[in-house]
């Protein structure tokens, strides 16, 4: 089974700088499988990105992602404060959808 | 506007079993497939189920493969998840979403395991 490995656990930075979180797979995954989700406490997840780097309606395209095989990346360009909270990648596709361990994004 | 309400959570002992419902609206919804996934304190997120549009093909984690069943009445646009022998690794916040995507998510409703 594929296991998606989020580096690091926990990023410490400040608004206005440049934040990327990385996402290892454990075994090939076509990137059209590929999405990221933003958590806030308190609420439910949204999605980010999907296909890898195709950002879902209303998302800001400070928002990116790249990324192909068992690498892949989202890069927040800009930090603005509403941005701290925990991102996860997850692997999806017809018949089962796999979550990485999340990254924690917090204020530096 | 867009909406999925979840309600049947709440504190349920070892071995019990219960009904998690989703109420959807504002999409059609027997033209997507619905999804569970639950977020637990020391696991994050965590995919559970899919059911397709149709109700026909249903996919688990094998986490929970035996335990849980989806189901789905597109006349009544509702999602139901049914856990059976419950376990206390099953506490958690359950959340029902929309789409193989996860386009849009349901505030979640939460489930205690405890004796």
């Amino acid at each position: 089974e594929i296991v998606l490995t989020q580096t690091p656990g926990t990023l410490s930075l400040s608004p206005g700088d440049r934040a990327t979180l990385s996402c290892r797979a454990s075994e090939t995954v076509g990137k059209d499988y590929l999405a990221w989700f933003q958590h806030k406490p308190g609420q439910p997840p949204i999605l980010l990105l999907y296909g890898a780097y195709n950002r879902a309606t209303g998302v800001p395209d400070r928002f990116g992602g790249s990324g192909s095989g068992l690498d892949f990346t989202l890069t927040i360009s800009r930090l603005e404060p509403e941005d701290f909270a925990i991102y996860y990648c997850q692997y999806y596709d017809t018949t089962r959808a796999i979550f990485g361990g999340g990254t924690k994004l917090q204020i530096k | 506007q867009l909406q999925l309400l979840n309600s049947g959570g709440g504190l349920v002992r070892p071995g019990g079993s219960l009904r998690l419902s989703c109420a959807a609206s504002g999409f059609p919804f027997s033209d997507y497939y619905m999804s569970w996934v639950r977020q637990t304190p020391g696991r994050g997120l965590e995919w559970l189920s899919y059911i397709s549009s149709s109700g026909s093909m249903t996919s688990y984690a094998d986490s929970v493969q035996g335990r849980f069943t989806v189901s789905r009445d597109n006349t009544k646009n509702s999602l139901s998840l049914y856990i059976t022998n419950v376990r206390p690794e099953d506490s958690g916040l359950y959340f029902c979403t929309r789409g193989i995507l996860a386009d849009f998510w349901g505030p979640g409703t939460l489930v205690t395991v405890s004796s």
